[in-house]
């Protein structure tokens, strides 16, 4: 399976606004709409912050937002506060009964 | 509360078998898909393996053949058993719940490391 491209980092400062990409194909982000990311801080088990592209889990705060255009996802993140650090993975289902996962995207909160 | 625990890592060599559990707690565990997923140094988040709740499985192309995952819902448990291990098997192994097509609920995960 081919994993999604995403940017390996971004970064931003407290307060602004950034947007992280998900590139895939017509097999799995373009064809689908079970397209989810995640949230990692070290240690810590990776947590769901948005699925079927634009839905959040209860609990998840509204800063964090998504979209889908083509074969390409976006997770938006408002407002940046410092333990918004973090890695950022996508994922999506896929034509063939799989799942596949972005490389991940290292945010930098400065 | 939704809780899973995962069980059954540690250190194997090459060639060798590992069997890992996930015990489930807080929901109708029958009735929903599960997930194993693993975080790895070099490739980050990869899925390995869903057990619909039909017992219907699917894997990751590499460890297909290898690994096979199974479910007792009487014991609300789900477990991979994992042979041929190769050193790119090591990493940190969760179990996850279904949630409309994301992995939803993650376990706090198991370390499995493959050396000699």
């Amino acid at each position: 399976q081919s994993a999604l491209t995403q940017p390996a980092s971004v970064s931003g400062s407290p307060g602004q606004s950034i947007t992280i990409s998900c590139t895939g194909t017509s097999s799995d982000v373009g064809r689908y709409k079970y397209v989810s990311w995640y949230q990692l801080h070290p240690g810590k088990a990776p947590k769901l912050i948005l699925y079927y592209v634009t839905n959040r889990p209860s609990g998840v705060s509204d800063r964090f937002s998504g979209s889908k255009s083509g074969t390409t996802a976006s997770l938006y993140i408002s407002g940046l506060q410092t333990e918004d650090e973090a890695d950022y993975y996508c994922s999506s289902y896929t034509s063939s009964n799989k799942w596949a996962f972005g490389g991940g995207t290292r945010l930098t909160v400065l | 509360e939704v809780q899973l625990v995962e069980s059954g890592g540690g250190l194997v060599q090459p060639g060798g078998s590992l069997r890992l559990s996930c015990t489930a707690s807080g929901f109708a565990f029958s009735r929903n898909d599960m997930h194993w997923v693993r975080l790895t140094a070099g490739r980050g988040l990869e899925w390995v393996s869903t057990i619909g709740a039909a017992d219907d499985a699917y894997y990751l192309d590499s460890v297909e053949g290898r690994f096979t995952v199974s479910r007792e819902n009487a014991k609300n448990s789900v477990s991979l058993q994992m042979n041929s291990l190769r050193v790119g098997d090591t990493a940190v192994y969760y179990c996850a719940k279904d949630v409309e097509g994301a992995f939803g609920i993650w376990g706090q995960g198991t370390v499995v490391t493959v050396s000699s």
